[in-house]
């Protein structure tokens, strides 16, 4: 099975970009990469998922590595509200899920 | 709009009460739903996969019999902790099956507190 890796957590300061990283090196060809946070005692909200090529939307932006092995989700300019859990998620037709054990992003103001 | 609707969004009960959750699909019939249960600092753990008309499927090490799962319709299923004790405590997420590479639909959790 795929298996993602985040790290732990990661610290920014407000109008910041946020670079957070994901590897997932045993991906296959038919996964596509997931990104969610979590606030306390909420449930995950989406952020952006892609399958090969870079993705942007208003909330952030997704890159992939070409050889689709890691990717990185960036938020352009950190807020305080965007103070999360953050994590990369693997899905096989969004039926089996590979959860990373996600990135607690703190923001500074 | 929220695609997943889930209910409570928190709940106390009593040692050796039984808890009703449920998980509502609001813009789609879904024949597959799963539940999952997380603890403080860690990540979503996938307890059971629930499909319409037929019984659930359990991962391993969690008892059937103690979470019991109910999905009657293309737009309901319901998690059951029976007997709940202290350990039971926990946040209760379910998620509805879409299509493959649209966005993963999750609800908003379930705050369970067994006292």
């Amino acid at each position: 099975d795929a298996k993602t890796t985040q790290p732990n957590s990661m610290e920014s300061n407000e109008e910041e970009p946020v670079h957070l990283p994901c590897n997932h090196s045993t991906i296959s060809g038919t996964d596509y990469i997931h990104w969610y946070r979590q606030l306390p005692s909420q449930g995950p909200e989406y952020v952006i998922h892609g399958l090969t090529s870079n993705v942007n939307n208003r909330m952030a932006s997704l890159a992939i590595a070409e050889d689709r092995k890691s990717s990185t989700l960036i938020l352009h300019r950190a807020t305080l509200r965007d103070a999360a859990v953050y994590y990369c998620i693997l899905s096989y037709n969004t039926d089996k899920l590979i959860f990373g054990t996600g990135t607690r992003l703190q923001v500074f103001p | 709009g929220a695609v997943v609707s889930q209910h409570p969004s928190w709940v106390i009960c009593k040692s050796g009460t039984s808890v009703k959750i449920e998980c509502r699909s609001l813009d789609f019939q879904a024949t597959t739903m799963f539940w999952y249960r997380q603890f403080p600092k860690q990540s979503l753990m996938l307890m059971a996969t629930s499909n319409e008309g037929s019984k659930a499927t359990y991962e391993q090490g969690v008892e059937k019999d103690k979470f019991l799962i109910n999905h009657a319709s293309l737009t309901l299923s319901t998690l059951t902790v029976t007997s709940a004790h202290p350990e039971d405590s926990s946040f209760y997420i379910c998620r509805v099956l879409a299509q493959g590479g649209s966005p993963l639909h999750f609800g908003n959790g379930t705050r369970l507190t067994v006292t």
